[in-house]
């Protein structure tokens, strides 16, 4: 199985500040994914963020809001930027690891702003 | 409309009994079908991953089954614990695309 560490596990910002949040991974992955969770909804893809290139983004959802980094295959950022309430929120990082067989999730970040 | 929908919203059922949740998807074409649990304010945990030629898995008091036909999935937790108590998701991808449809989850309360 792969380790995902994500920190931090939660915070409470001000409004048009900013949070960046990382993951880390045990073993090397080619794609990682981010997702949002509002209360009591489905995950939502944010993007999906490949070493060496651009993240790609979902619909609703642009890079200057939300800036991804991916330096290396073990380890990704997404900052969410100018934040407001509405972007209260669980963000998760997830790879896909054995060949797309299995999924693994981060612990989550709690995300609540003021 | 959301690909995957997930029945009850939420239930509330006494340590020891069993209970029964259910998935209903559109999305295809079909390539697996997963549960996960997740507990308050954790991330996501698999139980089951299940393909199209698999009609039932489980996972210790886990149970999953799938019907590709009418496309329905269900998952039944045998002799209820009290760390049963999380939502759990059903995750559905189809063949060729990494994008996943989430269910929006059935929260379990398990109360002593």
């Amino acid at each position: 199985s792969a380790v995902i560490s994500q920190k931090p596990s939660r915070d409470i910002c001000q409004r048009g500040t900013s949070l960046t949040i990382q993951c880390q991974v045990d073993s090397q992955v080619t794609m990682m994914f981010w997702y949002r969770q509002q209360p009591g909804q489905s995950l939502t893809l944010i993007a999906t963020a490949n070493q060496g290139s651009e993240a790609t983004y979902e619909s609703g959802f642009v890079i200057d809001k939300f800036p991804i980094s991916r330096p290396n295959l073990t380890f990704s950022t997404l900052t969410v930027s100018n934040m407001s309430p509405e972007d209260s929120s669980i963000y998760l990082c997830s790879v896909d690891a054995h060949g797309g067989e299995k999924l693994f999730f981060g612990s989550g970040t709690q995300l609540s702003v003021l | 409309k959301n690909q995957v929908e997930q029945s009850p919203q939420s239930l509330i059922i006494l340590e020891g009994k069993n209970c029964t949740l259910q998935c209903n998807y559109t999305v295809s074409p079909f390539s697996n079908l997963r549960w996960y649990k997740q507990d308050t304010g954790r991330g996501p945990v698999s139980l089951t991953i299940m393909t199209f030629s698999e009609n039932t898995k489980s996972n210790g008091r886990y149970t999953a089954t799938l019907d590709a036909d009418t496309k329905q999935s269900s998952l039944h937790i045998t002799a209820s614990q009290l760390s049963d108590s999380a939502s759990y998701i059903c995750v559905v991808s189809a063949i060729g695309g990494y994008k996943l449809s989430f269910g929006a989850g059935t929260t379990v309360t398990v109360r002593a």
